[in-house]
């Protein structure tokens, strides 16, 4: 059974510095691996997936690196903004099926 | 583009009662999901459709829950009878086809409480 663990649990930093986001799960056999955000009263946003073939993928600020083999995946946010605050939440894919497995989150506040 | 809708927002009700959620997904969206996210945990899959088909109810507590989705689009999940264990969010997410990369479209979400 996929265990996903994701490091810290919350995380309070001021503006402009740069963090690391951490996951873990216990399954290597997966797909792909997402990452995704959720501001409080809301849904999920899809924010990076990297495709099982892939390494690293990026977006504006955002940059998300995989490796399946140490079962890791981290999320770095270069010079963070107040409107970043949120919980992110990473998610391995297991099977061809798009069947996501969730990690319990980072809840991040950014101090202005 | 029109996102995925839910309702109600919020219910409150006494365990032993029923309750039912109600969700619509992007329009030609092929695949729907329900998930159930309980406080200080992530998402947990309970059931997904392909058009009208079940595609993985494997952690859906089918002694207690249920779920359709009528002509491929629209979808309820109903809880019968509710337990205290039962108060999470509940949330509905749709896909294009629902195949390996596929992004999943979340709605804001059914918050139950169950007293």
């Amino acid at each position: 059974k996929q265990e996903v663990t994701q490091i810290p649990a919350a995380l309070s930093v001021p503006e402009g510095e740069n963090l690391v986001l951490n996951c873990s799960f216990t399954d290597s056999a997966i797909y792909n691996l997402q990452w995704f955000r959720q501001d409080p009263g809301k849904g999920l946003t899809s924010l990076l997936l990297i495709q099982s073939s892939q390494r690293e993928q990026t977006s504006g600020r955002l940059n998300a690196s995989l490796d399946k083999s140490s079962g890791r995946s981290t999320l770095y946010i270069a010079a963070s903004q107040p409107g970043d605050s949120a919980t992110y939440l990473c998610a391995p894919e297991e099977g061809a099926t798009n069947k996501l497995i969730f990690g319990t989150g980072t809840l991040l506040a950014v101090q202005p | 583009e029109a996102g995925v809708a839910q309702s109600p927002r919020y219910k409150i009700i006494e365990k032993r009662q029923s309750v039912a959620f109600w969700c619509n997904p992007i329009s030609g969206h092929a695949t729907l999901y329900w998930y159930q996210q309980i406080l200080g945990q992530g998402p947990k899959l309970l059931i997904q459709f392909q058009n009208n088909g079940v595609v993985d109810d494997s952690q859906l507590p089918k002694d207690r829950f249920s779920a359709e989705r009528l002509k491929g689009v629209d979808s309820t999940l109903k809880i019968q009878p509710a337990k205290l264990e039962d108060s999470a969010v509940y949330l509905c997410a749709s896909s294009l086809t629902g195949f390996s990369t596929d992004t999943q479209y979340f709605g804001p979400g059914t918050r139950l409480t169950v007293l």
